[in-house]
């Protein structure tokens, strides 16, 4: 079982939709958990840290359920300029592990 | 902000030659450097820690011999592809963790290693 799983996509929508991705993950002593955007062939950058009592920055808001071992990240009006790769992340002692992502693509 | 610069972006390399790429921490000190690979339509995945002044902790899989990691000061780490060969063709990434502010992680811009 991989240690991040997200539902890779693609996920195609116009332009105003609210779109939604999970991801679960298989350490249950995981303390921070994130997400990433990642560009076609950039290096990822990060989107926002999850908090177990939910956390919103203008658009997005991403949920944490420990119990359930999962991560969402919700998207609101999306925008042309949403279309990426959105990774979630888990850090794990030192290190982050990264879920294989989930492809964005925004249509006008 | 605190920026890691990866050089080179891009590289074409014949098969069996060696390729070395260099992650710099311009604006802070890097006491760990991970370096990640990440192919077509896959997750990125850690290759290995390396740590300022001492042997890099290399993830499951990953051959330490080929794959030769210098992290000799503070703000340089090197990643060695030695003896590449096509499947290695792949992105590789480099990352530190901010010991300061928010204790985050900075990513370099990534390499493009092409092996023909």
């Amino acid at each position: 079982r991989k240690e991040v799983e997200q539902d890779p996509g693609p996920f195609n929508v116009p332009e105003g939709a609210t779109v939604a991705f999970n991801c679960t993950y298989s350490n249950s002593a995981s303390q921070s958990f994130f997400w990433y955007r990642q560009d076609c062939r950039k290096e990822p950058k990060l989107l926002m840290s999850v908090y177990s009592s939910g956390n919103e920055d203008g658009r997005f808001t991403a949920q944490l359920n420990r119990a359930s071992q999962y991560i969402s990240l919700l998207i609101r009006d999306s925008k042309l300029s949403d279309s990426a790769t959105y990774l979630c992340v888990v850090k794990d002692t030192d290190k982050l592990i990264f879920g294989t992502g989930t492809r964005l693509q925004v249509f006008p | 902000g605190a920026v890691v610069s990866q050089h080179p972006s891009r590289v074409i390399c014949k098969s069996g030659t060696s390729v070395k790429i260099e992650c710099r921490s311009l604006d802070f000190q890097a006491t760990t450097m991970f370096w990640y690979r990440q192919f077509p339509k896959q997750s990125l995945m850690l290759m290995a820690t390396s740590n300022e002044g001492s042997k890099a902790t290399y993830e499951q899989g990953v051959e330490k011999d080929k794959f030769l990691i210098n992290h000799a000061s503070l703000t340089l780490s090197t990643l060695t592809v030695t003896s590449a060969h096509p499947e290695d063709s792949s992105f590789y990434i480099c990352s530190a963790r901010l010991l300061t502010g928010d204790y985050g992680y900075t990513f370099g811009s990534g390499t493009r290693l092409t092996v023909v």
